[in-house]
């Protein structure tokens, strides 16, 4: 168990809806940063935060926005979702102080659209 | 742009044997690697990283890798497979300066182990 939590495990939705992916990070980090898994990209960067600001940002869709609150869980919202938008979100955390912390993540949420 | 080459996608090797994973990167200058490990279902989990110094590395699980940096390679091994290691095992480069904390993951190589 890496301390980094995610929910929900499963979620099946339909093309053009909406969902929320939630995340809480370990205890004490700063970081939280999100990926998707999917079987024709791989495992993807999306977005960086660090202490409830955008830190980073990678190929993430303008469809999908994230952010981090005050407790520093953070939520992935996607919206107007496409059968492509199919795949395993991965949530992962890091210590504060740096560069050489390593990134622990979730078990992921399973995303699937009908 | 960095890039991650894992070449071999799927691996089969019979329980007590050696194994090698190998992993080759595409950056202007050395980035921090990283070896991960998914088992199914589950998140992903470090086994072991590359910064700096020693170009063996060790990790958990009996695992190994070697940086070398002439090959542009960053290959994982073990002495002796047990059942318990299949599992999908993804290389992953950081850089050293700048591109925030991003993880770029290679495509994976998928490992099962006969019996």
């Amino acid at each position: 168990d890496s301390g980094v939590t995610q929910t929900p495990k499963h979620l099946i939705t339909a093309t053009g809806q909406r969902v929320t992916l939630r995340c809480s990070p370990r205890s004490g980090d700063l970081s939280v940063y999100w990926y998707q898994q999917s079987l024709d990209q791989g495992l993807q960067f999306l977005i960086q935060y660090y202490n409830g600001e955008e830190r980073a940002k990678g190929n993430i869709l303008e469809r999908f926005s994230a952010q981090q609150f005050p407790d520093l869980h953070s939520e992935l919202n996607l919206s107007s979702l496409e059968l492509g938008d199919s795949a395993l979100y991965f949530c992962a955390s890091s210590a504060p102080g740096g560069f050489y912390n390593e990134q622990f993540f979730g078990p992921g949420t399973r995303l699937t659209v009908l | 742009a960095q890039s991650v080459t894992q070449p071999d996608i799927h691996i089969t090797v019979s329980e007590g044997a050696s194994l090698e994973l190998r992993c080759n990167y595409s950056y202007g200058a050395t980035p921090y690697l990283f070896w991960y490990v998914q088992s199914p279902g589950q998140g992903l989990q470090l086994l072991l990283k590359y910064f700096s110094g020693d170009t063996l590395v060790q990790g958990i699980k009996g695992f190994e890798a070697e940086f070398k940096r002439s090959q542009s390679s960053f290959n994982l091994r073990k002495p002796s497979v047990h059942w318990s290691d299949a599992a999908e095992y993804f290389c992953a480069v950081k850089p050293t300066t700048g591109g925030g904390n991003k993880l770029t993951f290679g495509t994976g190589t998928q490992l099962k182990v006969e019996l």
